[in-house]
């Protein structure tokens, strides 16, 4: 049973435009949001994280957005940038003390120059 | 400079071989990962430790065991290698979960059992 889900596998986008990766889950105890990067062969890396308390982190031009009754947080990178082609997974954790992360499927992100 | 040292980068066994991924923090975290990555399934848990000498399952733990005497030091064991275990596989690390604590990956090692 898949608790985070990336519903779409790859998004091509024009240099410049805004990227939108989606991400949902079904465990309301979640509270905890991040967002990885990962290029081919490489492990990934950190990008953005989110608390439940919020709905909003900015990052210069990296923002996560949280919807906690549809069960949902989105990635808006603007403007897009060839080089932020990538993997790019969401991961949630549950309460402090907890463990575990669980990963999406991820979404494979074309930027086009 | 926060660092997850995976030893090798690239490995190829045969199957039925014994074989043992190694990773070094030195961030001195309590909790480490194993994760192995397949295209279309995402990053999924094979093990992690919260302590020295302490291990727990993760969602895939078949075909693995795992070792941790060191704080610093978390082994993947894959006693009997099959094909099926090809995969690419990734260590992480963090502190233990007082707040929000993200994890920390090493650059995977690419491991095919042929």
């Amino acid at each position: 049973d898949q608790q985070v889900k990336q519903n779409s596998p790859s998004l091509s986008v024009q240099e410049g435009r805004i990227s939108i990766l989606n991400c949902d889950y079904t465990n309301s105890m979640f509270d905890y949001f991040l967002w990885y990067k990962k290029y081919p062969a490489e492990g990934p890396t950190f990008l953005i994280s989110i608390s439940s308390i919020k709905d909003k982190n900015e990052d210069g031009r990296f923002t996560v957005f949280l919807n906690k009754s549809a069960k949902h947080l989105s990635l808006h990178i603007v403007p897009s940038q060839p080089g932020d082609s990538a993997v790019y997974f969401c991961a949630a954790a549950g309460s402090p003390g907890t463990y575990k992360y669980i990963f999406g499927t991820g979404t494979r992100l074309k930027v086009l120059a | 400079d926060v660092k997850v040292t995976q030893s090798s980068r690239y490995l190829v066994k045969r199957t039925g071989e014994k074989v043992f991924l190694e990773c070094v923090q030195d961030m001195d975290h309590e909790n480490m990962f194993w994760y192995r990555q397949d295209p279309g399934l995402g990053l999924r848990l094979i093990y992690f430790s919260y302590d020295v000498k302490m291990k727990e399952k993760g969602d895939i733990p078949e075909g693995y065991s795992v070792s941790r005497e060191k704080k610093e030091r978390f082994s993947l064991i894959l006693e009997s290698a099959s094909t099926n275990q090809t995969s690419m596989y990734l260590c992480a690390s963090s502190f233990m979960r007082r707040t929000n604590e993200k994890l920390f990956f090493g650059s995977g090692t690419q491991l095919s059992v042929l």
